[in-house]
């Protein structure tokens, strides 16, 4: 099975800031690698597909990028409403999908 | 406007039986799979299969293979997760989730299962 890694598992940044998250897979997964934004009390939003594709509707500060085995997803510039726990998740040619530990995104 | 819907939460006792819908809306649904997604109070997600109503073709993670059955009834468009007899490790928020390529772009909105006696 591919593992993913996520990195960090929290952070917390200030409003306007550029935040990184980095999702690791254990083998190449080509570019089948997803991204989503899960707020308190809902379910988790498809925000990013095939690592670097925007969902509609999803503000151009989100992008993602990467290939193989490293992938990574960039909030340009922190807005409030960012605030939420997001995850990546791969799809393998066994057809099984693995989602990251996710990572927790706060305002400093 | 395309959804999935999910029941109410549940309680149940250990050993107990349990078969939770989600009801699909708004686009074709015996051709897309239909996912399913555990996440324990504070955790992560975790994949547990899919199931494609257009067959009723289903696929297993092997951490849910014989745990859970999933099936699917075209005629009211509904899919379904089932429990033959719940633990308490089974407390958790389901999610069903349609698949879209190797992605889930449209998520019911979670059924609460708990288990305690």
């Amino acid at each position: 099975d591919v593992q993913m890694t996520q990195s960090p598992s929290s952070l917390s940044a200030s409003v306007g800031d550029r935040v990184t998250i980095t999702c690791q897979a254990s083998q190449d997964i080509s570019t089948y690698l997803n991204w989503y934004q899960q707020k308190p009390g809902h379910p988790p939003k498809l925000l990013i597909s095939e690592t670097s594709d925007l969902e509609t509707g999803v503000p151009s500060r989100f992008s993602g990028s990467g290939s193989g085995t490293d992938f990574t997803l960039t909030i340009s510039s922190l807005q409030p409403e960012d605030i939420a726990t997001y995850f990546c998740q791969q799809y393998d040619r066994l057809s099984s999908f693995t989602f990251g530990q996710g990572t927790k995104l706060d305002i400093k | 406007e395309v959804q999935l819907v999910q029941s109410g939460a549940e309680v149940k006792k250990p050993g107990e039986s349990l078969k939770i819908p989600c009801k699909g809306s708004g686009y074709s649904f015996s051709t897309y799979w239909i996912g399913w997604v555990r996440q324990v109070p504070g955790k992560g997600l975790e994949w547990m299969g899919m199931v494609y109503p257009g067959d009723a073709e289903t696929r297993y993670s092997p951490s849910f293979q014989g745990q859970v059955t999933f099936s699917a009834d075209r005629s009211i468009t509904t899919a379904f997760l089932q429990w033959n007899s719940l633990k308490a490790s089974d407390t958790a928020m389901y999610f069903c989730a349609r698949r879209k390529l190797d992605a889930f772009d449209i998520w019911g909105q979670g059924t609460m299962v708990t288990v305690s006696s």
